[in-house]
């Protein structure tokens, strides 16, 4: 399967502990972006890369979150100090750049759940 | 600003009748406009996309939708409804940064 990957699925924790999810893009996506879905709400985007660059982040990022692509492939979200309005669907998705072969569309992982207890 | 309001969190048709989800936008310049489903457990999949070419779009899996700008709208459509269409779908609207802004979702519930 080429498509998106995030890793792991699902993930409990106890609040104030530090979690770290992985997203794995499509190999020759150059862009990539995290968002975030609570229940009943759609996807809010959290922030996204081009390569390894952090080109934007959203408000919603609070400084307990960081968010890494150290080699322009795989990223990483970790939140540090969870709390319990950190429980949601943490989505990725991976894109080209606009203009090229599939015109910037953006293709999702499945997400990983996170309970915060 | 980006925004978009689906005007129904729940639609309930029966198999083989039409589908009509609603949605009306908000954008301050030419906007993209996407429709995105999501099956559970499954990640979001894109079923059509809006940027500004012929205003009747079609999509996948038998899904259209129609951009009229005199009323910031672009409603999906399907001519008959399938089992396996039950899900939650999401308007989209795209900014310049090709960032996506989503609606609160319409779940879709066919009735056999």
């Amino acid at each position: 399967d080429t498509g998106v990957s995030q890793d792991p699925r699902h993930k409990i924790t106890k609040r104030g502990q530090n979690v770290t999810f992985r997203c794995d893009p499509i190999s020759e996506h150059n862009r990539l972006y995290w968002y975030r879905q609570t229940l009943g709400q759609g996807p809010e985007f959290l922030t996204y890369f081009q390569n390894e660059a952090q080109l934007e982040k959203s408000r919603l990022l609070s400084d307990r979150f960081s968010a890494e692509r150290p080699k322009g492939s795989f990223s990483t979200l970790e939140i540090q100090r969870t709390e319990q309005g950190d429980s949601a669907m943490y989505l990725c998705a991976s894109s080209s750049l606009p203009g090229l072969a599939g015109d910037g569309e953006q293709f999702f992982g499945p997400g990983t759940r996170l309970t915060v207890l | 600003a980006q925004s978009v309001t689906q005007l129904d969190s729940h639609v309930s048709v029966s198999e083989g009748t039409p589908v009509l989800l609603r949605c009306n936008y908000s954008s301050s310049y030419s906007p993209s406009l996407f429709w995105y489903v999501q099956h559970p457990n499954k990640g979001l999949q894109l079923l059509l996309k809006y940027t500004s070419a012929a205003t009747l779009v079609k999509g996948i899996n038998g899904f259209e939708a129609e951009f009229k700008k005199s009323e910031t709208s672009f409603h999906l459509t399907k001519p008959s409804a399938h089992m396996s269409d039950a899900a939650e779908y999401f308007c989209v609207v795209g900014t310049g940064a090709n960032n996506l802004f989503f609606g609160t979702g319409t779940r879709l519930t066919v009735i056999p």
